[in-house]
Parts: C-alpha cells; structure tokens; sequence
C-alpha cells in the first residue's frame, strides 16, 4: 500500500470549510483512499472514499487530483464535534490485513 | 452506526493473569480484527480473523491469541498480561478485504491497564 504524508496538525474556524490534504504520490491505479477519523477516547469512524472520481456523502467530500498523487478532504461546514485526528489512507484489495493507520492530522475547530 | 460491541469496556489487572477481551458484532460482517492504541504509534493491527475459525497475525501479534467460534464473535487473549500490554483495544469489523468493500467499523474500545 502506497505512503500517505498528511500535515501533524490544522486549525478552522466554526463554520468555515475545513480542507485537509493529503499526498500520496507512489500510489497505484488499483489503490484506492480512505479518510477516518478519531474523536478523542472513541474509535476511529470512517469518513469516505474513493478511487479516481471526486465523492461526496453526508458527512464530507474527497476531491481526487486528476494524477491521484494527492487528494483533499472536505468538511463543509465544521463544527466544533468535528475536532479530531483524521486519517488518510491508501489501500487496494487483498492486502489490508497488514494495514496500520499512520498519525494523521489533528483538526482543532476554534469558536 | 454498525452493531459492534466490545467486553468489558474498562479492565484492570495484574501482571500474569490471562484476560480475554469479547468483540461481538450483529452484521453478519465475514472479516473482524483487533488493533490497540497506544501514544505515539497510532492503531497497530494486532491479529485479524477472515471467517469461523481462520485468523491470521497482524504486525504486533506475540504475547496474544485469538479465536472465533462463531461468526459475531471474536475473542482476543493475553495468556499472561504484561504492563507492556495495557494499551486501548478495539475491534474492527468489514464486510470485504480491500478496495471498495474495506470499510472497517470500529468498537467504543476497551481500556486495559496491566499494574
């Protein structure tokens, strides 16, 4: 599974979109990225994801680059419940038995 | 949110004793898997169980066994805690094994501390 480079931490302010990226250039067609999230004490939830074309669901977007080198999660309007460690990951089939989440980004919403 | 339920929530115990930690699951999910948390290393997989009685070691396996009986149950058994061991567990569960059908669901956790 390719490596994903996420930056350590990001503040937003309530309401505003929250837009947290994630590069993973040595990524393979056959690969596709997953976004989670761990609210503190809870378990990681999952958030979205996708292979080539950009997604939306209720909770998030996730904007693909056309190279899939890197990609964007959205958060739309943030909340101060969305501070979190979010997790970006690369992943194709058949091999995630071995996977293991990297550190991700702490998201901090500020009032 | 999935039916994932993780026994006892919170354990505290002595080095030596055995304990076992429950994950059970409503979905009918055919892959289940058990990871711990500790600061500074993220969620590391621990052992990962892919039906009735198959499981498989995941990269932080010694010192720790598994089984599964049942479809919705899977059992996760220091032999002889150690206060290495007191970490946060949780369970995970997925209907496939990567790609579209990876989504993993996770437990609430169980927080086990070793003395």
């Amino acid at each position: 599974d390719a490596k994903t480079t996420q930056p350590t931490s990001m503040d937003c302010a309530e309401g505003r979109a929250a837009n947290l990226p994630c590069n993973h250039s040595t990524i393979s067609g056959n690969e596709y990225v997953y976004w989670y999230r761990q609210i503190h004490s809870q378990g990681p939830q999952y958030i979205i994801h996708g292979l080539k074309n950009n997604e939306t669901n209720e909770m998030a977007s996730l904007i693909i680059t056309e190279d899939r080198k890197s990609s964007t999660l959205i958060l739309p309007h943030a909340t101060l419940r969305d501070t979190a460690v979010y997790y970006c990951i690369a992943l194709k089939g058949g091999s995630n038995y071995k996977l293991t989440f990297g550190k991700g980004t702490l998201l901090t919403v500020n009032p | 949110d999935a039916g994932i339920t993780q026994s006892p929530r919170h354990k505290v115990t002595e080095t030596g004793t055995p304990v076992t930690l429950r994950c059970h699951q409503t979905e009918n999910h055919r892959y289940m898997y058990w990871y711990r948390q500790d600061p500074g290393h993220g969620l590391r997989l621990i052992h990962y169980s892919y039906g009735v009685k198959d499981t498989d070691k995941g990269e932080v396996s010694d010192g720790y066994s598994v089984s599964r009986s049942k479809t919705e149950d899977f059992l996760l058994t220091l032999e002889s805690a150690t206060s290495s061991q007191t970490s946060v567990y949780f369970c995970a569960i997925s209907e496939g094994l990567g790609g579209a059908t990876w989504t993993q669901h996770f437990g609430d956790g169980t927080r086990l501390s070793i003395l």
